[in-house]
């Protein structure tokens, strides 16, 4: 059974631009969460969306959006980047009814110029 | 509110050694908790997790951890360790009635010497 895939892999972008990144869950899965990981900060949760509904939402800004498509396929955008938000942007997904395990992605490499 | 604290960012040992990685928890209701590895430039391997069953859990990789309610800790163990155990390990917690929401600690880096 195939991994959860995040693409792209690296990203660069400049201040004031907006970022859309891309998370394909396992194979049944219907839960994706998404994280932001930093030195400073650690891993902090944005968000987790359960059969195309947002179900949890961590402490973040409104430039900070996702949403879930059908197919349990996720996107995450953020507008109007800040230098601030360069991180690694980890998304995991479970079965999803109960808490279960995660399984995460490689995670895309967001760089803010 | 609940939350994880991971204590020492760094751990060295010497490979072969006992390896102890701690985690104390906060939570008002029973939580839900589970020991991360991260590799660099990798996601998040799971370890093992305790979901209220047995308070001794064994894992992956030779690891276990054992629920102690009276100390609200979580510590990570491996009876010797090796050199491959090198990486990133995080403690997490969450509870059934949030869902998949992780609170995350802030990660011990465990440094294996040969």
């Amino acid at each position: 059974k195939a991994g959860v895939t995040q693409t792209p892999r690296y990203l660069i972008k400049t201040r004031g631009q907006q970022v859309t990144l891309s998370c394909s869950p396992i194979s049944g899965h219907r839960s994706v969460s998404w994280y932001q990981q930093t030195p400073g900060q650690g891993l902090q949760f944005l968000f987790e969306y359960f059969s195309e509904t947002q179900r949890n939402k961590g402490n973040f800004p409104g430039r900070f959006s996702g949403r879930q498509f059908s197919n349990s396929r996720s996107e995450m955008n953020v507008s109007t980047l800040e230098l601030g938000d360069s991180a690694l942007y980890l998304c995991a997904s479970s079965l999803g009814e109960v808490i279960d395990e995660q399984f995460f992605g490689p995670g895309t490499r967001l760089t803010v110029l | 509110a609940q939350s994880v604290t991971q204590l020492g960012s760094h751990v060295s040992v010497s490979e072969g050694a006992l390896v102890l990685l701690r985690c104390n928890y906060s939570s008002s209701v029973p939580p839900y908790l589970f020991w991360y590895v991260q590799y660099p430039n990798q996601g998040l391997q799971l370890l093992l997790k305790y979901t209220s069953a047995a308070t001794l859990v064994k894992g992956i990789n030779g690891f276990e951890a054992e629920f102690k309610k009276s100390e609200t800790s979580f510590h990570l163990t491996k009876p010797s360790a090796h050199m491959s155990d090198a990486a990133e390990y995080f403690c997490a917690v969450s509870r059934l009635n949030t869902g998949n929401q992780f609170y995350f600690g802030t990660g011990t880096s465990l440094t294996v010497i040969p």
